[in-house]
């Protein structure tokens, strides 16, 4: 399975974009790259899903590189209910067992 | 509301003792995967459930076990309890049985929080 890098923190003001990167040099042919955040002491929520290219939803967009090896979470105008941990993952297409493999994820803390 | 029901919220017991956790998924939904958050761990991987099937074991204890049944709603059950046991048990459900690709998007459950005394 792929191993993902992304910061362990960034900070943000309330209104403005951010992005979020994530690293995954050993990203295979079949696997899905696939963002979830975590408010303290609730379960991982799904945000987004992707494969190439770019990929949009009410919430967050997702883009993805021609060669695949890092992917950019962007939410835009953030306010301070984003403050939460964002989980980039690698999941494995074609076989997969289903198990996610979460790292440390990034801490973002949007202020006033 | 991601539709996965988990029971009970919080379970409160001491060393030794036995508990089950119980997880029911989203409507349509066949997958039911058990995932462990501890303070010092991160989020782990447990064991992976598919129509009543075991499809996969990720760092799961011995002293743990789990079981899916006929009506899709599984348990997890954890014996002879340790203080490290204390944690965060999420179970989360996706419609198919783990290829990837949309039809296996885990949507997870609130919780149960488990503190061993």
């Amino acid at each position: 399975l792929a191993k993902t890098t992304q910061p362990i923190s960034m900070d943000s003001y309330e209104g403005q974009e951010v992005n979020i990167t994530c690293s995954h040099n050993n990203i295979a042919t079949n696997d899905y790259i696939t963002w979830y955040q975590q408010f303290p002491s609730q379960g991982p929520r799904f945000i987004i899903q992707g494969y190439k290219t770019k990929v949009t939803n009410e919430v967050a967009s997702l883009f993805i590189p021609a060669d695949r090896k890092s992917s950019t979470l962007s939410l835009p105008r953030v306010s301070l209910s984003d403050t939460a941990v964002y989980y980039c993952l690698v999941v494995h297409g074609s076989g997969n067992t289903g198990k996610l493999i979460f790292g440390q994820g990034t801490t973002l803390q949007v202020k006033p | 509301d991601s539709g996965v029901t988990q029971t009970p919220k919080h379970l409160i017991t001491a060393t030794g003792q036995r508990v089950t956790l119980r997880c029911s998924p989203r409507s349509g939904d066949l997958s039911v995967y058990w995932y462990q958050q501890s303070l010092d761990q991160g989020l782990q991987f447990l064991i992976h459930y598919y129509n009543g099937e075991e499809r996969a074991k990720g760092n799961i204890l011995e002293r743990f076990s789990a079981q899916q049944f006929p009506d899709l709603h599984s348990e997890l059950n954890l014996s002879s309890l340790e203080l490290g046991d204390s944690a965060l048990y999420f179970c989360a459900s996706s419609v198919g049985p783990g290829r990837g690709g949309d039809a296996d998007t885990q949507y997870f459950g609130p919780g149960t929080r488990l503190t061993v005394l």
